[in-house]
């Protein structure tokens, strides 16, 4: 079956660091993906998201390109802040299918 | 995208009660979803809940536990039927708008003692 497995955290970094959490997937033919962003005590927002092989998706300063050759959906900031501190989770839906398949978290802490 | 709210944010419940979780969304759509987040999880889908339709369960959700109901293009609920401390969990609901993207509801954190 299809499924989501992203780097473990917790995550710490300093403002203005780079950010990279890694998320890989395995899936039958080409899912569609995202990074859904979850801050402390609220609901989760969608981040970002890839359609197709090379797509790049970006929102917020955060990036994360669609590979299809290594199955991976990484998120990068070039500069994070204190304010990105939340949990990231990355997701994919199967081609025809209805549910979101979700990575199991990764918390990110930024420290001024 | 879509604003999506949910009654209540947060409840603390006994065991062997009920609760009913509303979700209230603010245009139409076909399908909407049922997640729960148990503590320092990730989100489970709970079932699908199609307007007209019965709900579509996942493997391990049946429906006597969370009786789901879509009166309209707008609403749903969840209940969560005789709760046990393991019920403890984030509860969302999400609704899916065009290009296959979901958006989420607050949620509504549940506590059972």
């Amino acid at each position: 079956g299809n499924s989501v497995t992203q780097m473990e955290g917790p995550v710490t970094l300093s403002e203005e660091a780079f950010l990279t959490i890694n998320c890989t997937y395995t899936a039958t033919g080409y899912p569609s993906l995202f990074w859904y962003v979850q801050y402390p005590g609220e609901g989760l927002q969608l981040l970002l998201k890839a359609t197709k092989a090379d797509d790049k998706g970006s929102n917020k300063g955060f990036e994360a390109t669609y590979r299809k050759e290594t199955t991976s959906f990484h998120l990068e900031k070039g500069s994070v802040q204190v304010s990105d501190s939340a949990v990231y989770f990355c997701a994919l839906r199967g081609p025809g299918a209805q549910k979101l398949v979700f990575g199991q978290g990764t918390r990110l802490t930024i420290n001024p | 995208s879509a604003v999506i709210s949910q009654k209540p944010s947060r409840d603390i419940c006994q065991r062997g009660t009920s609760l009913t979780i509303q979700c209230q969304v603010d245009s139409q759509v076909t399908m909407m979803f049922w997640y729960r987040q148990q503590p320092g999880q990730s989100l489970t889908l709970i079932a699908t809940a199609n307007q007209g339709s019965e709900a579509t369960y996942e493997s391990g959700f049946v429906i006597d536990k969370f009786p789901i109901s879509r009166p309209n293009l707008t609403f749903s609920t969840l209940t969560v039927s005789n709760m046990s401390p393991e019920d403890s969990s984030i509860y969302l609901c999400s609704v899916e708008l065009g290009a296959d993207t979901q958006y989420f509801g607050p949620g509504t954190r549940l506590t059972v003692l």
